[in-house]
């Protein structure tokens, strides 16, 4: 089984701050991690996923995540934020190689402000 | 593409009415799965499906059932309505394999019972 930890349920920020939203996670087998982000009265946008390779990915609106694997963590990070951003957050894993069920972390709320 | 398509978008139920909630796909996806969202706790696995015919519990099943009988739908059925089931249902699809990977969320179908 997997869980997802997102220990931050709110983070606010200053518009052109910048930003980590942090994701751990526990899992016995290897696992895809993703992150997505949903605004207010929307559905799911994926903002960037990570499937092997290099641990640092790049992702839509200028956010980037580095997976950890030693600290079994997913941390995404932005350097600047806009006012746009302001929306919730949620890191997922599942196991690879299978097309199998998403584990949601419980979600944080980036609030930016100017 | 349509991808993955969710009727309705909202409903609001009485107690004790029962109602389908539908989720189509067009990309011959064999993995289907349904989430319920609520405040605070995420994305909850409510029912996947790894093939028509074939379906199994997820972590919250009690009050809902599913079937599939083709690869494309994958409807969830709420027996009889209890508030506690007021929440945002969604819909996912996905695939892996020849070195991709694809997760695919429907737009949501918000629902209220009183």
């Amino acid at each position: 089984a997997q869980s997802v930890t997102q220990l931050d349920s709110q983070v606010p920020v200053f518009e052109e701050a910048p930003v980590e939203l942090r994701c751990n996670y526990s899992s016995s087998v290897s696992v895809y991690l993703f992150w997505y982000v949903q605004y207010p009265n929307q559905g799911l946008q994926l903002l960037l996923k990570y499937l092997s390779g290099s641990t640092l990915v790049k992702g839509i609106n200028g956010f980037e995540a580095e997976f950890n694997k030693s600290q079994t963590s997913f941390h995404l990070r932005k350097p600047s934020v806009h006012i746009s951003d302001t929306a919730e957050y949620f890191c997922a894993v599942r196991p690879t190689g299978t097309a199998s069920k998403l584990t949601f972390g419980t979600g944080t709320r980036l609030q930016v402000t100017l | 593409n349509a991808g993955v398509t969710q009727t309705p978008k909202f409903q609001v139920l009485k107690t004790g009415q029962s109602m389908t909630l539908q989720c189509a796909q067009d990309m011959n996806h064999e993995y289907m799965s349904w989430y319920r969202q609520d405040p605070g706790m995420g994305l909850r696995l409510i029912h996947y499906s790894v093939g028509a015919g074939i379906t199994d519990q997820g972590e919250v099943p009690n009050g809902y059932n599913v079937s599939r009988s083709t690869t494309e739908d994958f409807p969830l059925r709420l027996l009889s309505a209890a508030p506690s089931q007021t929440s945002v249902y969604f819909c996912a699809s996905s695939y892996v394999g020849q070195g991709r990977e694809s997760y695919t969320f429907g737009s949501g179908t918000r629902l209220t019972v009183v």
